[in-house]
């Protein structure tokens, strides 16, 4: 149980363009859902947490205009990447935790890996 | 001042050699330490949750304690399919949505 998915698991996009990164619960209902990014032998850092039919919390730094969260559903949230620079290219990963998940826990899907050129 | 530290940050063992890592942590109040495997290029995996000192949760060849102010996780008899990076988190009693704090990683890599 607990199963989490991301989609696309790479993408390669050009300077200046948007891409959408998807993650979905596959077999419980997320309540909440976290949004990370990790660099090269770094540890997860956390970009911005949402709960279902609200408002996404950013961490201080970053850009909210630029990562656009949207939690619409218990089963996805949408990361948006907008006006991409190289600076941007990252391993971004979402977690979950929701109904039938243990206090606290969250379960992760598999990354993402966005390289802006 | 980081709030959750790991050690070691790199640690090479041969197949069969029992070891621990460890991880520390300085939060006001825990409310819960979580343990995960992270392969390359993948996402961490779920081990362990801890949530009072003295508590202790095994799975296979792995044990994880805890501590009023830190962890351990012990491998014991270790295989080459358990080399991956071992990330410690931690949750404070006064976190904001459910937020967990991670640790830097123990990267783990045992010779065959």
């Amino acid at each position: 149980g607990a199963v989490v998915s991301q989609h696309p698991s790479w993408v390669i996009c050009k300077s200046g363009t948007s891409v959408k990164i998807e993650c979905r619960s596959l077999d419980f209902q997320a309540t909440t859902m976290f949004w990370y990014r990790q660099f090269p032998k770094q540890s997860l850092m956390l970009m911005a947490t949402s709960n279902e039919g609200s408002k996404a919390t950013y961490e201080q730094g970053v850009e909210k205009d630029k990562f656009l969260i949207n939690h619409a559903s218990l089963t996805l949230s949408t990361l948006t990447v907008t006006s991409a620079h190289p600076e941007d290219s990252s391993f971004y990963i979402c977690s979950a935790r929701g109904m039938g998940t243990g206090w606290g826990e969250q379960y992760f899907g598999p990354g993402t890996r966005l390289t802006v050129t | 001042e980081d709030q959750v530290t790991q050690s070691p940050e790199a640690l090479r063992l041969q197949e069969g050699e029992s070891s621990s890592l460890n991880c520390s942590y300085t939060v006001s109040g825990l409310r819960g330490l979580f343990w995960y495997r992270q392969d390359p290029g993948k996402g961490p995996e779920f081990l362990f949750t801890l949530y009072s000192a003295g508590e202790e949760k095994e799975k296979e060849r792995l044990k994880a304690t805890l501590t009023k102010k830190e962890s351990f996780l012990h491998i014991t008899a270790p295989k080459p399919e358990d080399s991956a990076t071992y990330l410690c988190a931690v949750q404070e009693v006064e976190a904001r949505d459910d937020k967990i704090i991670f640790g830097k990683g123990t990267r783990l890599h045992i010779l065959p």
